[in-house]
Protein backbone atom coordinates (compact mmCIF):
# COMPACT_ATOMS: atom_id res chain seq x y z
CA UNK A 1 0.00 0.00 0.00
CA UNK A 2 1.39 3.44 -0.90
CA UNK A 3 1.55 5.86 2.17
CA UNK A 4 3.89 8.38 3.83
CA UNK A 5 5.28 6.86 7.25
CA UNK A 6 6.66 8.92 10.48
CA UNK A 7 8.28 7.06 13.60
CA UNK A 8 8.48 7.14 15.96
CA UNK A 9 4.56 7.40 17.18
CA UNK A 10 5.95 8.71 20.73
CA UNK A 11 9.67 10.30 21.53
CA UNK A 12 10.78 11.33 24.39
CA UNK A 13 14.18 13.71 24.91
CA UNK A 14 16.20 15.05 27.40
CA UNK A 15 16.80 18.72 27.33
CA UNK A 16 20.30 19.23 25.28
CA UNK A 17 19.75 16.70 23.53
CA UNK A 18 18.86 16.27 19.46
CA UNK A 19 16.22 14.28 18.11
CA UNK A 20 15.86 12.90 14.69
CA UNK A 21 11.74 12.24 13.42
CA UNK A 22 11.60 9.84 10.30
CA UNK A 23 9.53 10.05 7.58
CA UNK A 24 9.33 8.06 4.86
CA UNK A 25 6.66 8.02 1.64
CA UNK A 26 6.37 5.93 -1.43
CA UNK A 27 4.17 7.91 -3.51
CA UNK A 28 6.34 9.30 -5.29
CA UNK A 29 5.74 12.33 -4.63
CA UNK A 30 7.87 14.88 -5.47
CA UNK A 31 7.28 17.67 -2.54
CA UNK A 32 7.51 16.95 1.28
CA UNK A 33 6.88 18.85 4.21
CA UNK A 34 7.59 19.17 7.88
CA UNK A 35 4.64 20.91 10.10
CA UNK A 36 4.56 21.64 13.70
CA UNK A 37 0.99 21.69 15.32
CA UNK A 38 0.32 22.86 19.31
CA UNK A 39 -2.87 22.72 20.58
CA UNK A 40 -5.39 25.36 19.75
CA UNK A 41 -3.32 26.46 16.85
CA UNK A 42 -3.15 25.56 12.92
CA UNK A 43 -0.29 24.23 11.67
CA UNK A 44 2.99 25.77 10.98
CA UNK A 45 5.30 25.00 8.35
CA UNK A 46 8.72 24.43 9.56
CA UNK A 47 10.83 22.89 6.21
CA UNK A 48 9.29 21.67 2.96
CA UNK A 49 11.58 20.50 -0.06
CA UNK A 50 10.17 20.22 -3.53
CA UNK A 51 13.35 18.10 -5.33
CA UNK A 52 15.69 15.80 -3.67
CA UNK A 53 18.81 17.69 -2.90
CA UNK A 54 16.98 21.40 -2.21
CA UNK A 55 15.22 22.32 0.80
CA UNK A 56 13.87 25.41 2.25
CA UNK A 57 12.96 27.18 5.38
CA UNK A 58 9.16 27.59 6.09
CA UNK A 59 8.19 29.99 8.48
CA UNK A 60 9.12 28.41 12.05
CA UNK A 61 12.68 27.02 10.85
CA UNK A 62 14.82 28.18 13.87
CA UNK A 63 15.95 25.05 15.69
CA UNK A 64 15.44 22.52 13.10
CA UNK A 65 17.29 20.97 10.48
CA UNK A 66 16.42 18.76 7.67
CA UNK A 67 18.24 16.42 4.56
CA UNK A 68 16.52 15.07 1.33
CA UNK A 69 18.95 13.32 0.42
CA UNK A 70 16.21 10.77 -1.37
CA UNK A 71 13.12 11.07 -2.88
CA UNK A 72 11.16 8.77 -0.29
CA UNK A 73 12.87 10.59 3.05
CA UNK A 74 12.38 13.83 4.42
CA UNK A 75 13.61 13.25 8.00
CA UNK A 76 13.89 16.17 10.77
CA UNK A 77 15.86 16.69 13.38
CA UNK A 78 15.01 18.75 16.30
CA UNK A 79 18.02 20.11 17.85
CA UNK A 80 19.25 21.15 21.01
CA UNK A 81 18.23 25.22 20.13
CA UNK A 82 14.43 24.57 19.75
CA UNK A 83 13.51 26.49 22.83
CA UNK A 84 10.12 24.44 23.05
CA UNK A 85 10.10 21.37 21.17
CA UNK A 86 7.39 19.56 22.84
CA UNK A 87 4.63 19.29 19.84
CA UNK A 88 3.16 16.86 17.55
CA UNK A 89 5.40 16.83 14.51
CA UNK A 90 3.08 16.02 10.95
CA UNK A 91 4.90 15.23 7.47
CA UNK A 92 3.16 15.63 4.42
CA UNK A 93 3.92 14.57 0.73
CA UNK A 94 2.24 16.12 -2.22
CA UNK A 95 2.17 16.04 -6.15
CA UNK A 96 5.14 18.48 -7.26
CA UNK A 97 2.29 20.41 -9.75
CA UNK A 98 -1.53 20.63 -9.83
CA UNK A 99 -4.12 21.37 -7.58
CA UNK A 100 -3.81 18.00 -5.72
CA UNK A 101 -3.36 17.24 -1.94
CA UNK A 102 -1.27 16.49 0.87
CA UNK A 103 -1.01 13.09 2.07
CA UNK A 104 -0.38 12.99 6.49
CA UNK A 105 2.22 10.62 8.16
CA UNK A 106 0.57 9.78 11.33
CA UNK A 107 2.73 12.26 13.43
CA UNK A 108 5.04 12.10 16.08
CA UNK A 109 4.26 13.41 19.59
CA UNK A 110 7.50 14.80 20.99
CA UNK A 111 7.86 15.36 24.96
CA UNK A 112 10.70 16.85 25.98
CA UNK A 113 11.65 15.57 30.01
CA UNK B 1 -4.67 40.28 9.14
CA UNK B 2 -3.88 36.15 8.67
CA UNK B 3 -3.84 34.65 5.72
CA UNK B 4 -6.41 31.77 6.73
CA UNK B 5 -8.67 32.55 9.61
CA UNK B 6 -11.44 30.49 11.08
CA UNK B 7 -13.79 30.10 13.93
CA UNK B 8 -12.75 27.91 16.18
CA UNK B 9 -15.90 26.76 17.94
CA UNK B 10 -16.71 24.74 19.46
CA UNK B 11 -19.79 23.97 17.41
CA UNK B 12 -21.96 21.84 19.60
CA UNK B 13 -24.95 20.43 17.47
CA UNK B 14 -27.40 17.84 17.93
CA UNK B 15 -27.77 14.51 15.77
CA UNK B 16 -29.48 15.44 12.70
CA UNK B 17 -28.95 18.86 12.40
CA UNK B 18 -26.97 21.24 9.67
CA UNK B 19 -23.90 22.97 10.29
CA UNK B 20 -21.83 25.48 8.20
CA UNK B 21 -18.16 26.44 8.84
CA UNK B 22 -17.03 29.48 6.89
CA UNK B 23 -13.20 30.02 6.47
CA UNK B 24 -11.77 33.39 5.08
CA UNK B 25 -8.24 34.20 3.19
CA UNK B 26 -6.21 37.04 2.72
CA UNK B 27 -4.57 35.80 -0.73
CA UNK B 28 -7.10 37.10 -3.79
CA UNK B 29 -4.06 35.07 -5.75
CA UNK B 30 -4.60 31.57 -3.81
CA UNK B 31 -5.61 29.10 -6.36
CA UNK B 32 -6.22 25.98 -4.62
CA UNK B 33 -8.59 25.05 -1.36
CA UNK B 34 -9.57 22.39 0.67
CA UNK B 35 -11.36 21.04 3.68
CA UNK B 36 -9.25 18.49 5.83
CA UNK B 37 -10.61 16.77 8.73
CA UNK B 38 -8.88 16.02 11.98
CA UNK B 39 -9.82 14.13 14.83
CA UNK B 40 -8.37 14.16 17.94
CA UNK B 41 -4.45 13.43 18.32
CA UNK B 42 -4.56 11.90 14.94
CA UNK B 43 -3.74 13.39 11.40
CA UNK B 44 -5.49 15.46 9.04
CA UNK B 45 -7.10 13.63 6.18
CA UNK B 46 -8.74 15.58 3.15
CA UNK B 47 -12.21 15.67 3.39
CA UNK B 48 -12.96 17.32 -0.02
CA UNK B 49 -11.49 20.40 -2.44
CA UNK B 50 -13.58 23.09 -3.30
CA UNK B 51 -13.93 24.01 -6.82
CA UNK B 52 -15.28 27.35 -8.24
CA UNK B 53 -18.26 25.50 -8.93
CA UNK B 54 -18.81 24.32 -5.85
CA UNK B 55 -18.89 19.98 -5.06
CA UNK B 56 -21.04 18.51 -2.75
CA UNK B 57 -20.10 14.89 -1.86
CA UNK B 58 -22.92 12.83 0.16
CA UNK B 59 -23.96 14.81 3.41
CA UNK B 60 -21.05 17.45 3.04
CA UNK B 61 -21.21 20.49 0.69
CA UNK B 62 -17.87 22.84 0.15
CA UNK B 63 -18.40 26.54 -1.72
CA UNK B 64 -15.86 29.08 -2.57
CA UNK B 65 -16.58 32.70 -2.79
CA UNK B 66 -13.41 34.11 -4.86
CA UNK B 67 -15.24 38.35 -4.41
CA UNK B 68 -15.44 37.88 -0.68
CA UNK B 69 -12.48 35.45 0.19
CA UNK B 70 -13.96 32.93 1.53
CA UNK B 71 -14.82 28.83 1.25
CA UNK B 72 -17.02 27.51 3.36
CA UNK B 73 -18.76 23.58 4.37
CA UNK B 74 -21.57 22.80 4.90
CA UNK B 75 -22.48 19.04 6.50
CA UNK B 76 -26.46 18.27 6.48
CA UNK B 77 -27.61 15.87 9.06
CA UNK B 78 -24.96 15.55 11.28
CA UNK B 79 -24.20 12.23 12.54
CA UNK B 80 -21.86 11.40 15.88
CA UNK B 81 -18.76 10.45 13.80
CA UNK B 82 -18.52 14.03 12.36
CA UNK B 83 -17.17 15.02 15.21
CA UNK B 84 -13.89 16.59 14.71
CA UNK B 85 -12.01 19.57 14.11
CA UNK B 86 -12.16 20.42 10.09
CA UNK B 87 -9.10 22.52 8.86
CA UNK B 88 -9.47 25.01 6.13
CA UNK B 89 -6.76 24.67 3.56
CA UNK B 90 -5.95 27.39 1.27
CA UNK B 91 -2.86 27.48 -1.47
CA UNK B 92 -1.11 29.85 -4.27
CA UNK B 93 -0.70 29.04 -7.34
CA UNK B 94 3.20 26.86 -8.57
CA UNK B 95 4.28 25.34 -6.05
CA UNK B 96 2.27 23.21 -3.68
CA UNK B 97 3.16 25.10 -0.35
CA UNK B 98 -0.16 25.43 1.47
CA UNK B 99 -1.79 27.37 4.54
CA UNK B 100 -3.68 26.06 7.32
CA UNK B 101 -6.18 27.43 9.31
CA UNK B 102 -6.24 26.38 13.21
CA UNK B 103 -9.44 24.74 12.51
CA UNK B 104 -13.32 24.57 13.43
CA UNK B 105 -13.87 21.82 16.32
CA UNK B 106 -17.39 19.94 15.77
CA UNK B 107 -18.99 18.70 18.87
CA UNK B 108 -22.63 16.86 17.57
CA UNK B 109 -24.62 15.65 20.62
CA UNK B 110 -26.65 12.52 20.55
Amino acid sequence: DGGITQSPKYLFRKEGQNVTLSCEQNLNHDAMYWYRQDPGQGLRLIYYSQIVNDFQKGDIAEGYSVSREKKESFPLTVTSAQKNPTAFYLCASSIQQGDTEAFFGQGTRLTVV
Amino acid sequence: RKEVEQDPGPFNVPEGATVAFNCTYSNSASQSFFWYRQDCRKEPKLLMSVYSSGNEDGRFTAQLNRASQYISLLIRDSKLSDSATYLCVVGTGGYQKVTFGTGTKLQVIP
